[in-house]
């Protein structure tokens, strides 16, 4: 069965500081992504990758940095942590970009 | 510029009731659509996909959707709901490498 897993599931930051959120997944998936969702919205994509060492700019990358140092593993980096980044994060991969999206069980991130 | 737009951010039906949540996509050609659930503190989990093709696709737990160019929508159905339906259903579209998301409709079940 597809996994997607994520570290850690919920985390308290305090603002200006740095978070790095981490994913796994064992699909030997190509696609990665970070996902933001906020209550009340949908997901909002914030870096994508579709091969190990290259990310990609989502539609709202602007104080997230990504990396992805192998197929499996792809992290999502808040150098400055901001109170407005306080959100549930998500991971997911795919085999193609058009394909279904396996979905991690997501990061609730609390800055203060 | 590619979208998709969930009308109804909250619905509500009666358990055994029959459902249908709507979703207008705006696309360029022919779209990769897709319908996704949330369960309560869970991620997203795939409902059904739409690739050009049948435009009334089967997913699981009985929902399916129709594809309809005409009217740029791909509404979810299902005949009879059970209240473990009970979650927000997003609806999506495929862009360049990429999903765009609606912003979901949180469905709930009277009993």
């Amino acid at each position: 069965e597809a996994a997607v897993t994520q570290s850690p599931r919920s985390k308290v930051a305090v603002t200006g500081g740095k978070v790095t959120l981490s994913c796994h997944q064992t699909n030997n998936h190509d696609y990665m992504y970070w996902y933001r969702q906020d209550t009340g919205h949908g997901l909002r994509l914030i870096h994508y990758s579709y091969v190990a060492d290259s990310t990609e700019k989502g539609d709202i990358p602007d104080g997230y940095k990504a990396s992805r140092p192998s197929q499996e593993n792809f992290s999502l980096i808040l150098e400055l942590a901001s109170l407005s980044q306080t959100a549930v994060y998500f991971c997911a991969s795919s085999e193609e970009g058009y394909a279904e999206q396996f979905f991690g069980p997501g990061t609730r991130l609390t800055v203060l | 510029a590619q979208s998709v737009t969930q009308p109804d951010a909250r619905v509500t039906v009666s358990e055994g009731a029959s459902l249908q949540l709507r979703c207008k996509y705006s696309y360029f050609g022919t779209p990769y659509l897709f319908w996704y659930v949330q369960y309560p503190r869970q991620g997203l989990q795939l409902l059904l996909k739409y690739y050009p093709g049948d435009p009334v696709v089967q997913g699981v737990n009985g929902f399916e959707a129709e594809f309809s160019k005409s009217n740029s929508s791909f509404h979810l159905r299902k005949a009879s709901v059970h209240w473990s339906d009970w979650a927000v259903y997003f609806c999506a579209v495929y862009n360049q490498g990429k999903l765009i998301f609606g912003q979901g409709t949180k469905l709930s079940i009277k009993p």
